[in-house]
């Protein structure tokens, strides 16, 4: 365990479902990010939340909606997604004022038929 | 706008044999630049980092990397692999410039290392 704790860790939802990706760390880090991990591609920045606080959203389409209650949690609330959408989805967390990398999760493999 | 390349999909190495994955980058400011290691159906792990100092740097299971300014590179180096060395490896980098949007961490497309016995 990485202190960054993803559930669940594969999701097969239909395009008219709604589902939820859940994120929680355990490491007093202040700041969050969900990433989109497709085969043969850069891993992909969805969304950045610093103290709570949604600091970028790099064009995600808007059936992907996190949500950040606290500083421990994260989530990524799916819906109407396309078959397009299955893929890796990767949690990670930083203490964003220090210079070090990111502490990520197992991720959840998401699966859209 | 930061960016990492990393130009080869697969290296192929033998075990035993010294290892090399390639990672050149751009950022606007200073560098600080990682590499992660992801095994299957996980997420990814800590390797090692620049942000000053040294230009060679020493991480976790053996592994270095080594700073290059002039050809903006960071590639990732091992003298002698292990089947077990078998991954996908990402290198990222962030702008030591910036807070915000701007530092944030951003990936290469990953290579996939395959050891041999």
């Amino acid at each position: 365990e990485t202190g960054v704790t993803q559930t669940p860790r594969h999701l097969v939802m239909g395009m008219t479902n709604k589902k939820s990706l859940k994120c929680e760390q355990h490491l007093g880090h202040n700041a969050m990010y969900w990433y989109k991990q497709s085969a043969k591609k850069p891993l992909e920045l969805m969304f950045v939340y610093n103290f709570k606080e949604q600091t970028e959203n790099n064009s995600v389409p808007s059936r992907f909606s996190p949500e950040c209650p606290n500083s421990s949690h994260l989530f990524l609330h799916l819906h109407t997604l396309q078959p397009e959408d299955s893929a890796l989805y990767l949690c990670a967390s930083s203490q964003f004022s220090e210079v070090g990398g990111y502490t990520f999760g197992s991720g959840t493999r998401l699966t859209v038929v | 706008a930061q960016s990492v390349a990393q130009p080869e999909d697969q290296v192929n190495v033998a075990e035993g044999n010294p290892l090399t994955v390639k990672c050149t980058y751009s950022v606007s400011g200073n560098p600080y630049l990682f590499w992660y290691v992801q095994y299957p159906n996980r997420g990814l792990q800590f390797l090692l980092k620049y942000i000053t100092g040294d230009n060679l740097v020493k991480g976790s299971y053996g592994f270095e990397a080594e700073f290059n300014k002039s050809q903006t590179s960071f590639h990732l180096k091992k003298p002698s692999a292990l089947v077990s060395d078998s991954a996908l490896y990402f290198c990222a980098v962030r702008d030591g410039n910036y807070g915000g949007s701007q530092g944030n961490l951003i990936f290469g497309k990953g290579t996939k290392l395959s050891v041999k016995p």
